[in-house]
C-alpha cells in the first residue's frame, strides 16, 4: 500500500497568513494526488484534484503543486472559513489511501 | 443538483452485520463509480472499496476482503455497503462518495455505526 505522510500534523495561523501543507508519498504517484478539506461533523470536500487542478467552486486562494512523491497545498491568505482539517489522498492505485490529516487552527 | 443521502445511524453488537445505503439523485447513477470510505473517531479516512454502478463490478481493500460487500440497485439509484463480523474497531462514520475519474467530488452525509455490547 502507498503511505502518505502529511506535515505538519497541526498548525496555528492567523487570518491573512499564507499556509503550506506538504504530503509525501512512499513511492511515485505521478500527479494522482487530491486534497480535501473536512470540518467537524461534515463530509470531506474536494479542493484540488490531480495535484494542481482547482475543483469547481473552490476559492482561488487554494492551490496545489507537486508530482512524483512530494506535494504541497497552499492557502495564499487564510480566511475564517479555512480553519479545518486537510487530507491528501492518492488515486494512483488501490487501495486508495489518505494522509493522517493536518489540522489548521486559529492562532 | 447531485445528492447522496445515506441511511441513519446504527448500533450493532459485536459479530453482527450492518448494511448502509446511499441513495443518489441529480445525475445518471450508472455513469459514475461509487466508493465507500470510513473514519473511526480521531482517525484518518480509510478506503473500503468501490463499485462500478453500471456493471456492478467491485473491488475491495484487502483489509476488509471477506467482510465487506458493496452492491447497487440501479432501479433505485442506490448503492449499499454491508460489513459483517463487526467488532468494536469498526465503530466509525461510513461515507459513500461519487468518484469522477480520479477524485471524490460528491459525498454522502455519513452514517455513524456504533459497535457495542
Amino acid at each position: 500500500d502507498i503511505q502518505l505522510t502529511q506535515s505538519p500534523s497541526s498548525l496555528s495561523a492567523s487570518v491573512g497568513d499564507r499556509v503550506t501543507i506538504t504530503c509525501r508519498a512512499s513511492q511515485s504517484i505521478s500527479s494522482y494526488l487530491n486534497w480535501y478539506q473536512q470540518k467537524p461533523g461534515k463530509a470531506p470536500k474536494l479542493l484540488i484534484y490531480a495535484a494542481s487542478s482547482l475543483q469547481s467552486g473552490v476559492p482561488s486562494r487554494f492551490s496545489g503543486s507537486g508530482s512524483g512523491t512530494d506535494f504541497t497545498l497552499t492557502i495564499s491568505s487564510l480566511q475564517p472559513a479555512d480553519f479545518a482539517t486537510y487530507y491528501c489522498q492518492q488515486s494512483y492505485n488501490t487501495p486508495l489511501t489518505f494522509g493522517q490529516g493536518t489540522k489548521v487552527e486559529i492562532k | 443538483q447531485v445528492q447522496l443521502v445515506q441511511s441513519g445511524a446504527e448500533v450493532k453488537k459485536p459479530g453482527a452485520s450492518v448494511k448502509v445505503s446511499c441513495k443518489s439523485s441529480g445525475y445518471t447513477f450508472t455513469s459514475y463509480a461509487m466508493h465507500w470510505v470510513r473514519q473511526a473517531p480521531g482517525q484518518r479516512l480509510e478506503w473500503m472499496g468501490w463499485i462500478n454502478a453500471d456493471n456492478g463490478n467491485t473491488k475491495y481493500s484487502q483489509k476488509f476482503q471477506g467482510r465487506v460487500t458493496i452492491t447497487r440497485d440501479t432501479s433505485a439509484s442506490t448503492a449499499y455497503m454491508e460489513l459483517s463480523s463487526l467488532r468494536s474497531e469498526d465503530t466509525a462514520i461510513y461515507y459513500c462518495a461519487r468518484v469522477e475519474v480520479v477524485a471524490a467530488t460528491y459525498w454522502g452525509q455519513g452514517t455513524l455505526v456504533t459497535v457495542s455490547s
